[in-house]
């Protein structure tokens, strides 16, 4: 079993819906729970990051955790056609070293339709 | 601020080659991490370097190696190349602050082919 798995999709939506993307997680030890955006040919971009259980809002997005099941959830309010690119969920333990490694699902490829 | 570098943006190489990519952080940040993105694999930590000192590995072969300079500037290296190491080579700097979660900004990474 993977550390963290995640729904690769691709996931279609028409613009102005709402956009549900999940993760769950079996280690424990993550304290740090992160959305990242990537879109073709570039690095990951930082959406968001929280390290409690609840929700954080930024926006037209919501990061929601929730520690005791080991999901996490990112949701896309009125959703444009720029949203359209891959969705990596990432968590974060601290290594014997004192750094924080980061762990990624492999990422949901979203495409928001005009 | 400018962003993550990293040079160069593609490479083609044949199985046997050996091959160096770089990395030039943010300006101040002293952590770089490095990661290999493959579409079977997803993100796959390779390792971080602080303070010219490797301070983390993730489970890669040792062909897989890499350092990091006085100017936080960072080079990772793939000796003996082999057909799996195709892949998108991210690079991410943060501060590198011990003991606390730090921001990882990447780089638009590199893209070898391996033939």
């Amino acid at each position: 079993q993977k550390e963290v798995e995640q729904d690769p999709g691709p996931l279609s939506v028409p613009e102005g819906a709402i956009v549900s993307l999940n993760c769950t997680y079996s280690n424990s030890a993550f304290q740090y729970f992160m959305w990242y955006r990537q879109y073709s040919r570039k690095g990951p971009e930082l959406l968001m990051y929280t390290y409690s259980s609840g929700n954080k809002e930024d926006g037209r997005f919501t990061a929601q955790v929730d520690k005791s099941s080991k999901y996490i959830s990112l949701f896309i309010r009125d959703s444009q056609p720029s949203d359209s690119a891959t969705y990596l969920c990432a968590m974060s333990s601290r290594s014997g070293a004192g750094s924080y490694q980061l762990t990624f699902g492999k990422g949901t490829k979203l495409s928001v339709i005009p | 601020k400018a962003g993550v570098t990293q040079t160069p943006r593609y490479l083609i190489k044949t199985r046997g080659q050996q091959v160096t990519l770089s990395c030039s952080p943010i300006s101040g940040h002293r952590s770089v991490s490095w990661y290999q993105q493959t579409p079977g694999q997803g993100l796959q930590f390779l390792f971080e370097y602080f303070s010219e000192t490797q301070r983390n590995k993730g489970n890669f072969p040792g062909r897989f190696s890499g350092r990091q300079f006085s100017n936080s500037r960072s080079e990772m290296n793939v000796s003996t190349l082999e057909l799996g190491d195709s892949a998108l080579y991210l690079c991410a700097s943060s501060p590198g602050t011990s003991g606390i979660y730090n921001e990882q900004f990447f780089g638009p990474g590199t893209r070898l082919t391996v033939l």
